[in-house]
């Protein structure tokens, strides 16, 4: 079952707005992570927040984590037309084989 | 980039024949991970690999195999392919020893399309 669920699951803004994406999971967390993906290729990742951790900066990518809500929101500041991706959250439990949960993702669209 | 490749890119099989789908990498990563996404469903967890012959089954399992017998090639396996096989598969490698933490990158994906 997923864990991680993303919302909305689509997002329409104009360059130079702001773009959030939310997560929320079911399970207790070793770490959380956003990966994006370009229309027809591979994911690649954004950002890593660990469970102790309540926000960090990486550029524009803004990420937040609420252990008590088991939620987490990704900012994008000052989109850009190339920021139009997909963007999935993904949970690690914890465990040796540092297995991922993805949740099913939001398409963000930034109109130039 | 990681060095991650997949072959084939795309494939068009029938219903029944056997497929084997191959993720190479470079950058001697222990672990490696398969992943299906469809519309609707975000990426599954196929199978994935903590060493060399080291497998386990992911959140949907049925009707694959896999196999690594060296650490640079992880193959995965339709046996009897079936339509809801059709799909984009991922591959994906971690390395326990990065620092990071489990970030996954990601190969270009395989579309397999089953009719």
């Amino acid at each position: 079952s997923q864990q991680g669920e993303e919302d909305p699951q689509a997002l329409s803004i104009q360059e130079g707005e702001n773009a959030t994406m939310n997560c929320s999971y079911k399970t207790s967390i070793n770490n959380l992570q956003w990966y994006r993906q370009n229309s027809g290729r591979g994911l690649v990742h954004l950002i890593l927040i660990r469970s102790n951790e309540r926000e960090k900066h990486s550029g524009r990518l803004r990420v937040t984590l609420d252990t008590s809500k088991k939620s987490s929101s990704l900012l994008i500041t000052a989109s850009r037309a190339a920021d139009t991706a997909s963007y999935f959250c993904a949970t690690d439990a914890g465990g040796s084989n540092y297995k991922l949960t993805f949740g099913k993702g939001t398409l963000l669209t930034v109109n130039p | 980039d990681a060095g991650i490749t997949q072959s084939p890119r795309h494939k068009v099989t029938e219903t029944g024949t056997p497929v084997t789908l191959r993720c190479h990498q470079t950058e001697n990563h222990r672990y490696m991970y398969w992943y299906r996404q469809d519309p609707g469903h975000g990426l599954r967890l196929i199978h994935y690999s903590y060493g060399v012959k080291d497998t386990d089954k992911g959140e949907v399992s049925d009707g694959y195999s896999v196999s690594r017998s060296k650490t640079e090639d992880f193959l995965l396996t339709l046996e009897s392919a079936t339509s809801s096989q059709t799909s984009v598969y991922f591959c994906a490698i971690s390395d326990s020893n990065s620092g990071r933490g489990n970030e996954q990158f990601f190969g270009p994906g395989t579309r397999l399309t089953v009719l």
